[in-house]
């Protein structure tokens, strides 16, 4: 029973490039959440997705940066021409539904480092 | 701002020992929180959780207790073991946001003294 599988654990990337980071929910569920987190901080939110649809992409930044979760195969997020500022871990995490004590599994997180 | 925050960044403890580790939030509003445990290199993991309508909830080892009155949360460890050693976050669902939107606070250190 594989929980968030999140790939590639570790990326580097040089200013300018894309950075692509996948997930792959946990068995049957269909709700997905990227959260950003920098050293010595706590997760901020940045998208919450649902097969197909972008529910709420209140906290992703405006530029470079997209998510999708298509109908098959895992979640992206794409960061286009990437900055120092990017650096950071980005962890996923899945639900069976999005109701509002819904648990939600994280998975490892990928750190990605811009040289 | 945040909404969410803690007392202390770091927490050490003699192994045995009871932990407590608190956390303070603004949103008057928020009707879910959540206790998150991050060891190094790994995402969060789910501890405890608990809603407005409850003051405190207990699982394995753990309470978490609620004060709606001055917005104050705590993570109780009982006993605490060399393996609780990791980086507490509480979080909260923000109610109204419309999504399952978690809001983390920074974070305490615990580091278990054996």
């Amino acid at each position: 029973n594989a929980g968030v599988m999140q790939n590639p654990r570790h990326l580097v990337r040089r200013r300018g490039q894309e950075a692509r980071l996948r997930c792959s929910p946990m068995k049957g569920h269909s709700h997905v959440y990227w959260y950003r987190q920098l050293p010595e901080e706590g997760l901020k939110f940045m998208v919450y997705l649902q097969k197909e649809n972008i529910i709420d992409e209140s906290g992703m930044p405006k530029e470079r940066f997209s998510a999708e979760f298509p109908k098959e195969g895992p979640s992206i997020l794409r960061i286009q021409q990437v900055v120092r500022g990017d650096s950071a871990a980005y962890f996923c995490a899945s639900s069976n539904t999005g109701g509002l004590d819904t648990e939600a599994f994280f998975g490892q997180g990928t750190r990605l480092t811009v040289v | 701002g945040e909404s969410v925050g803690l007392h202390l960044p770091t927490l050490s403890v003699q192994e045995g020992d009871n932990s407590i580790i608190n956390c303070a939030y603004s949103n008057s509003a928020s009707d879910y929180f959540i206790w998150y445990k991050q060891e190094s290199g790994k995402g969060p993991q789910f501890i405890i959780d608990i809603r407005s309508n409850m003051d405190k909830r207990q699982g394995q080892r753990v309470t978490v207790l609620l004060n709606k009155t001055v917005k104050h949360l705590s993570l109780q460890i009982a006993a605490t073991q060399p393996g609780d050693s990791a980086v507490y976050f509480c979080a909260e669902n923000m109610v109204g946001a419309g999504s399952y939107q978690l809001t983390f606070g920074k974070g305490t250190k615990l580091s278990v003294i054996p």
